[in-house]
């Protein structure tokens, strides 16, 4: 079975530009969870969807971050305008039903690089 | 608060030798727990989980690990450390936080092997 695919494996752009980083979660699995790994601030979640509906999106930075899951095999992140500080490297992740009781499958990560 | 505290940032272990992995919670029923491992380049890979039952699981790649709950500990460990397991180690807890059902994650501890 298909893992967890994220897309683009790595971006670089300037200040300013829309970034939007996609992700397919492992088919039947009702959660999907967003994080941002940084050395500083080592593995934060930003946001996670259960059945497509955003449930807790208290780790959003700011308003310049949004998230959407239109069905169940396609989600988005996008930040607009991007800034240097955003440069992480972006994982995406699902799971079965009850999120926080179940293994989280990850993806193999965006890594964005703001200049 | 919930929360994972793995006190070691850097380990290094001879290749051949045992290994052993400190992760400590604090969560207020009983805890789910998981190790992930994360290879440079790469996702969280799932090393092995603990919901219930035997306090001693076995993982992939022959790892292993104890509940503790009176230590509220849930330590990794391997008894002989093989050069390509070299890699960021995270420990995590999942379930209720606040409503909210997610993982909570450790700050990583980065194995070295040397020869």
């Amino acid at each position: 079975d298909a893992g967890v695919i994220q897309s683009p494996r790595h971006e670089v752009t300037e200040m300013g530009q829309e970034v939007t980083l996609r992700c397919k979660p492992i088919s039947g699995h009702d959660y999907l969870f967003w994080y941002r790994q940084t050395m500083m601030r080592g593995l934060e979640l930003l946001i996670y969807f259960n059945n497509n509906v955003p449930i807790d999106d208290s780790g959003m930075p700011e308003d310049r971050f949004s998230a959407k899951m239109p069905n169940a095999s396609f989600s988005t992140l996008k930040i607009q305008p991007s800034e240097p500080r955003d440069s992480a490297v972006y994982f995406c992740a699902s799971s079965r039903e009850r999120g926080g009781y179940q293994p989280q499958h990850f993806g193999d990560g965006t890594r964005l690089s703001i200049l | 608060a919930q929360s994972v505290t793995q006190p070691d940032i850097h380990i290094t272990v001879s290749e051949g030798a045992s290994l052993e992995l400190r992760c400590n919670y604090s969560y207020g029923a009983t805890p789910y727990l998981f190790w992930y491992v994360q290879s440079p380049g790469q996702g969280l890979q799932l090393l092995l989980k603990y919901f219930s039952g035997d306090t001693l699981v076995q993982g992939i790649k022959g790892f292993e690990a104890e509940f503790k709950r009176s230590q509220s500990s849930f330590n990794l460990r391997k008894p002989s450390v093989h050069w390509s397991d070299a890699a960021e180690y995270f420990c995590a807890v999942g379930g209720d936080f606040s409503g909210f059902q997610k993982l909570v994650f450790g700050t990583g501890t980065r194995l070295l092997v040397s020869p």
